[in-house]
């Protein structure tokens, strides 16, 4: 079946980027997210790209896609200490029923 | 703008008590509703969607039920709740067409004791 899987944990220090890893199993996603949540809250999303894209950049945000290898990463520039957060990597289906969301990656930022 | 509500925030009840969880959304018509829970260090496991009033899938059996008696209402249900029921339930929406983002609400921690 379908399945994203990402690594648990990434630690970085305030100012350098941070890239966040996720690989997917399914290569019909046609949609592929980011989702920010923060301790207690919902999930937010912070940027989506399509299929058929290699990258997108939104500000601080770039994400970059890798068909072949069914790989996606979100890099956030000059990382914050409000940046702190899990992140979600999700695909996404026409139709839109079933995204099947990653564990998450917690980020810690380091003062 | 698009608003999505959920109560309550928080929720502690012994086990085999019922369980009302409603989720309402402004400011869209038609929207998919759908409701997860999300374990303690864990991903997102999606347990109902909604296309619909009174259209509701089920993704995993269980002892929870949903309705959706209005169009921006989805309530999530229980008759007796069990340990494993305990988690942070989350309520969405997407518009119906791509890219179908979903935005969620604040959620509610459940804890069955």
């Amino acid at each position: 079946g379908e399945d994203v899987e990402q690594s648990l944990f990434l630690s970085v220090r305030e100012g350098d980027s941070s890239v966040i890893n996720c690989t997917y199993t399914d290569s019909s996603s046609t949609y592929l997210y980011w989702y920010k949540q923060e301790p207690g809250a919902g999930l937010q999303l912070l940027t989506y790209i399509f299929s058929n894209m290699d990258m997108k950049q939104d500000q601080r945000l770039t994400v970059l896609l890798n068909k072949k290898d069914k790989h996606l990463s979100l890099r956030i520039a000059d990382t914050q200490t409000g940046d702190s957060a899990i992140y979600f990597c999700a695909g996404g289906y026409t139709g839109g029923f079933k995204t099947i969301f990653g564990a998450g990656t917690r980020l810690f930022v380091k003062a | 703008s698009q608003t999505i509500h959920q109560w309550p925030a928080t929720l502690v009840q012994p086990v085999g008590s019922p369980l009302s969880l409603e989720c309402t959304v402004e400011g869209t018509s038609n929207p998919n509703l759908y409701w997860y829970r999300q374990a303690a260090g864990r991903g997102l496991q999606l347990l109902f969607y909604s296309v619909g009033i009174g259209q509701i899938s089920s993704e995993v059996p269980q002892n929870l039920s949903a309705s959706r008696p209005q169009d921006r209402q989805f309530i999530l249900s229980s008759k007796k709740l069990l340990l494993s029921d305990s988690g942070f339930y989350l309520c969405a929406w997407s518009l119906t067409g791509g890219p179908y983002e979903q935005y969620f609400g604040p959620g509610t921690r459940l804890t069955v004791t």
